[in-house]
Formats: C-alpha cells, structure tokens, sequence
C-alpha cells in the first residue's frame, strides 16, 4: 500500500518562531492531503487540508504547500504559541482508495517553547 | 468542522466481557466510518472501514470475530470488543466521511474510547 514518510519526527521551538514539518509519498495517484493536530488523550482535529488541483493553502498561521513533481507536502505554522503544542499527522488520500481510506504519516511531537 | 461523538470516552473491563463502543457523527451523514487503534506514542493504525448497510472491510491481521462492527444507519457505527483481554487495551478512535458530488469530503475524528482490561 502507499506509504508516507514523515519528518521530523519531534520539533522543538521557541514561541514566536515558525515550524515546518514535511512528508513525502509514493503514488502519484494521490490526490487529498490532510493535516491532523492531535492532543492529549483525544482524537486527531483535522487543521487543513489542499487537494491535488491547488499548490498552496493557507488559513491564518496555518498553510500546507504542495509539490506534485517531487511528491511532498509541508505544514507550516508561523508566530508559534504554546497552544500549538501537540503531536501532528499528514495524511494522504490515494487515487482509486476504497471508501476514502487515508494513510497517516508516523507523527511528528511539536513543543513550543514559552 | 463536522462533530463525530463517541461513547464512552473511557471504559474499564474484567478480561472475558466484551465492551461496545458507540461512533456518531451528529450534524452530518457518514456513508463511510473508519475504526482506528492508536498506541501510545504512535500513529494511527485503521481496523476497519464500514459503509451503511454493508458489512465492514478488516485491514489485514484485524480478527474480524473479535472486533465486531456494525453500521446499522447514516449517523452510527459500533465497535464491540468480544472476549477482551488485557492485550486488547488500547485508545480506539472512530471517523466518519461522506461521499458527496463524485468524491469523498473531509474525514473528522471522534475523540477516542480508554479502553482498559484487567
């Protein structure tokens, strides 16, 4: 099945400063990325998404980039807060998946420091 | 975005009972609900995918006879949990997604069931 890898897999900050995290896939099909911020001890919140048609989204802090030719997908958070502190999937939808299934990335642990 | 519930939010068994959980998406209907497990520090590992009406579609290695899974309507999904052991302890996670206009729309997430087993 597709894989998507995801990097890195823990990011430390400063508050104020801008993360990046980045993922890469295989099939070329794929045509939905989303990105999930998970707390705590509850389910992944579903932060932004692009599809394949656009290269860049942006909502307030929050933008995800595209690059179709060489298969990889970034979110970035600008002026970061300690709120923003949680752990963060990609996640693909690959062309022809049954139901809408999607593959998660491994994770990446986001600590925002005061 | 779209709420999805889930009850109960943690649930705490003797090994041999069975546990069900409940998946609801509340302002929208899901034709597809997928079930997750999630171990601690780790990504998201599908089950299941369910479709209303149809019987569920285990990923590989998912004991279908364990993990029994209905869909009997548009906005509900169970997840029961037979003959639980404590290996069966884990953070279960359900999503829902509708198929609308030729493709499917955004997949949102329940907030997870505890489920422990003694």
């Amino acid at each position: 099945g597709e894989n998507v890898e995801q990097h890195p897999s823990t990011l430390s900050v400063q508050e104020g400063d801008s993360a990046v995290i980045k993922c890469t896939y295989s099939d070329s099909a794929s045509n939905y990325f989303p990105w999930y911020k998970q707390e705590l001890g509850k389910g992944p919140q579903l932060i932004i998404d692009i599809r394949s048609n656009v290269g860049e989204k942006k909502d307030q802090r929050i933008a995800v980039t595209l690059n179709k030719t060489a298969k990889h997908f970034s979110l970035h958070i600008t002026e970061t807060q300690p709120e923003d502190s949680a752990v963060y999937f990609c996640a693909l939808r690959a062309g022809g998946t049954s139901y809408g299934k999607l593959t998660f990335g491994q994770g990446t642990i986001l600590t925002v420091h005061p | 975005g779209a709420v999805v519930s889930q009850h109960p939010s943690r649930v705490i068994c003797k090994s041999g009972t069975s546990v069900k959980i409940e998946c609801r998406s509340l302002d929208f209907q899901a034709t597809t609900m997928f079930w997750y497990r999630q171990f601690p520090k780790q990504s998201l590992m599908l089950m299941a995918t369910s479709n209303e009406g149809s019987k569920a579609t285990y990923e590989q290695g998912v004991e279908k006879d364990k993990f029994l899974i209905n869909h009997a309507s548009l906005t509900l999904s169970t997840l029961t949990v037979t003959s639980a052991h404590p290996e069966d302890s884990s953070f279960y996670i359900c999503s829902a997604v509708n198929y609308f206009g030729g493709s499917y729309n955004e997949q949102f997430f329940g907030p997870g069931t505890r489920l422990t087993v003694l």
